[in-house]
């Protein structure tokens, strides 16, 4: 089973401020996925990554792929309040058929 | 469309006491998949199916956790009996492809906790 490092563990920051989140493991994924949980809920899919060096961009948040599919990163520019979540990367194993998911970043977003 | 739905919302047991949980996914979607996810944590899958077939149940602790989805539609999930490490959310997930990369779409989960 591939271990997904996410990084950061904790992120407090101001209304405005850019942020960098990061997702890292050892070996291939044939294709990552970020999610955005809530207290209280289940997590909630953001983007699919599948292509090496892939970049996805949604409105304030850009994700990026890893030109060897080790590797993903997430970027928000002006982060807001409504932003403040776990974020949570999950990879597919190419010898599974189900995600393995990451320990996740928790941001919060004060106004 | 209506999304995953999962009951109770939560739950407190006493160690040694069985429990159980019960999903129900999105209309049309063949995959089913049961996380536990610790407090601080990422999601741990318990189990996989795929209609009414397992798929991956791997990572399911069998001598005290089982799982069933009859007639591919909902399923549910028994802890028996329970210890105090199974303090968790239980999350159910769907998803209308068999593939891993297609997208999961999750319940608000059961929060258990055994005291």
């Amino acid at each position: 089973t591939q271990l997904l490092e996410q990084s950061p563990q904790f992120l407090s920051i101001q209304e405005g401020e850019n942020l960098t989140v990061y997702c890292n493991s050892s070996s291939v994924f044939s294709s990552l996925q970020w999610y955005r949980q809530e207290p209280g809920e289940g997590p909630v899919l953001l983007v699919t990554v599948v292509t090496g060096g892939e970049v996805k961009k949604l409105k304030r948040l850009t994700f990026q792929f890893g030109d060897a599919r080790k590797d993903s990163s997430l970027h928000i520019t002006a982060a807001q309040p409504g932003d403040t979540g776990l974020y949570l990367c999950a990879g597919l194993d190419t010898g599974r058929r189900a995600l393995t998911f990451g320990s996740g970043t928790r941001l919060q977003v004060q106004p | 469309e209506a999304g995953v739905a999962q009951s109770p919302r939560y739950k407190i047991i006493e160690k040694r006491q069985s429990v159980a949980f019960w999903c129900n996914p999105i209309s049309g979607h063949a995959t089913l998949y049961w996380y536990q996810q610790i407090l601080g944590q990422g999601p741990k899958l318990l189990i996989q199916f795929q209609n009414n077939g397992v798929v991956d149940d791997s990572q399911l602790p069998k001598d005290r956790f089982s799982a069933e989805r009859l007639k591919g539609v909902d399923s549910t999930l028994k802890i028996q009996p329970a210890k105090l490490e199974d303090s968790a959310v239980y999350l159910c997930a769907s998803s209308p492809l068999s593939t891993g990369s297609s997208p999961l779409h999750f319940g608000n989960g059961t929060r258990l906790t055994v005291t």
